[in-house]
């Protein structure tokens, strides 16, 4: 139990477009889902908090115009990155938080790296 | 925001040993987790340890934590091959305990 998937794996853009991550929970609902970056050989590092049918919280330094996510239903929470430049190239991984007793862990989707030309 | 540090960076031994990383952190915590992270994969999710709690342990995983230090240990015993992955620590705050994470441990085991 407790699948989250990411879709896509892997994404290489032009500069200049936007790129949509889908963040799904397979087998349970997630009020609140998370987004992470991680550069090559260092930590994540947290975006931002969705939450389901509200807006998202942002991390500060993070745009949230540039970074615009939308978590539409308990299931599914997307991540696009807006007028994507090389310096976006990155390893972006998404959590889904918990429920019941596993309320405080996160479950990790496996994470779509995004090369930007 | 705020990470933790971990040390050591990098840890290199051989099969068999015993491997430690520690982790400190700034603020206050609901509680800490160890994850482990396989070369450009998602993340795994190791061991839970409460901020009342102080030791505990999962298979040959041990976890240590000293809230007056601010610090925690993992102590994976006897290694194996397969243990070769990269380990975060996150400390869980706030009301969604929100995750921040360690720079993490680069462990390789040799066989």
């Amino acid at each position: 139990g407790a699948v989250v998937s990411q879709h896509p794996s892997r994404v290489i853009c032009k500069s200049g477009t936007s790129v949509k991550i889908e963040c799904r929970s397979l087998d349970f609902q997630a009020t609140t889902m998370f987004w992470y970056r991680q550069f090559p050989k260092q930590s994540l590092m947290l975006m931002a908090t969705s939450n389901e049918g509200s807006k998202a919280t942002y991390e500060q330094g993070v745009e949230k115009d540039k970074f615009l996510i939308n978590h539409a239903s308990l299931t599914l929470s997307t991540l696009t990155v807006t007028s994507a430049h090389p310096e976006d190239s990155s390893f972006y991984i998404c959590s889904a938080k918990g429920t019941g007793s596993r309320y405080n862990e996160q479950f990790f989707g496996p994470g779509t790296r995004l090369t930007v030309l | 925001s705020q990470q933790g540090e971990e040390d050591p960076q990098a840890l290199s031994i051989q099969e068999g040993e015993n491997a430690t990383m520690n982790c400190s952190y700034k603020t206050s915590i609901n509680n800490l987790q160890w994850y482990r992270q396989n070369s450009g994969r998602g993340l795994v999710h190791l061991i839970l340890i409460r901020s009342n709690e102080r030791e505990k342990h999962s298979g040959r995983l041990r976890v240590t934590l000293d809230t007056s230090k601010k610090s925690s240990s993992l102590l994976i015993t006897a290694s194996r091959a397969a243990d070769t992955a990269s380990y975060f620590c996150a400390t869980g705050a706030g009301g969604y305990n929100k995750l921040i994470f360690g720079a993490g441990t680069r462990l390789a085991v040799h066989p």
